[in-house]
């Protein structure tokens, strides 16, 4: 079956402790990226990835860290947590090329106190 | 820059009308749009696009979209919705990367 998997689904941290959320894909896409989804201002990227060892920054790429060393995998790095870092995550891939419809994780509830 | 506005947080109907979620769009180049779903705790969840060709676009669970380059507009449709319906909607563009807008949420009621 095709996905897109996200660990963990839901995470409680305090301030500062570093914290990874993994992401794999089974589709071989080339192209993926990271969201946070806010009340009220719908979704944000955050980093993307065009292939292995090519990310750029997204919309909102402050203390966040991603890497892509493998195709499948593309996980999102907390360096120091902070509380408006607070949201729900979601990674999503995709095929390369325009016009072409993403995939996505289920989400990661992620609470920072 | 790209950018889509969804006009109305919310949105409720009763089962069986016609359910209409709006969309607009500010892109320059051809437009590729997009329906997203999410249900309660769960991810997005693609329902259509519009990429070129017809501006009547037909999608999952009978929902339809309609292209409207003039209006620069991209609406949901469906012609009877049904309670299973509510959920959070998503219209998004793309020209490198996705850009959403923040949401509508859909109550169908009983």
């Amino acid at each position: 079956e095709a996905q897109v998997t996200q660990n963990p689904r839901y995470l409680i941290t305090v301030t500062g402790k570093k914290l990874t959320v993994t992401c794999s894909q089974n589709m071989n896409h080339e192209y993926m990226s990271w969201y946070r989804q806010d009340p009220g201002l719908g979704l944000r990227q955050i980093y993307y990835s065009m292939n292995v060892e090519v990310t750029d920054k997204g919309d909102v790429p402050e203390g966040y860290k991603v890497s892509r060393k493998e195709k499948r995998n593309f996980p999102l790095i907390l360096e120091s947590p902070s509380p408006n870092q607070t949201s729900l995550y979601f990674c999503a891939s995709s095929a390369r090329g325009t016009g072409l419809e993403a995939f996505f994780g289920q989400g990661t509830r992620l609470t920072v106190v | 820059a790209q950018s889509v506005a969804q006009p109305e947080d919310q949105v409720n109907v009763a089962e069986g009308n016609p359910l209409t979620v709006k969309c607009t769009y500010s892109v320059s180049g051809n437009p590729y749009l997009f329906w997203y779903v999410q249900y309660p705790n769960r991810g997005l969840q693609f329902l259509l696009k519009y990429i070129t060709g017809d501006n009547l676009v037909k999608g999952s669970y009978g929902f339809e979209a309609e292209f409207n380059k003039s209006q620069t507009s991209f609406h949901l449709k469906k012609p009877s919705a049904l309670v299973s319906d509510s959920a959070l909607y998503f219209c998004a563009v793309s020209d490198y990367k996705l850009s959403f807008g923040a949401g509508t949420t859909v109550t169908v009621r009983a």
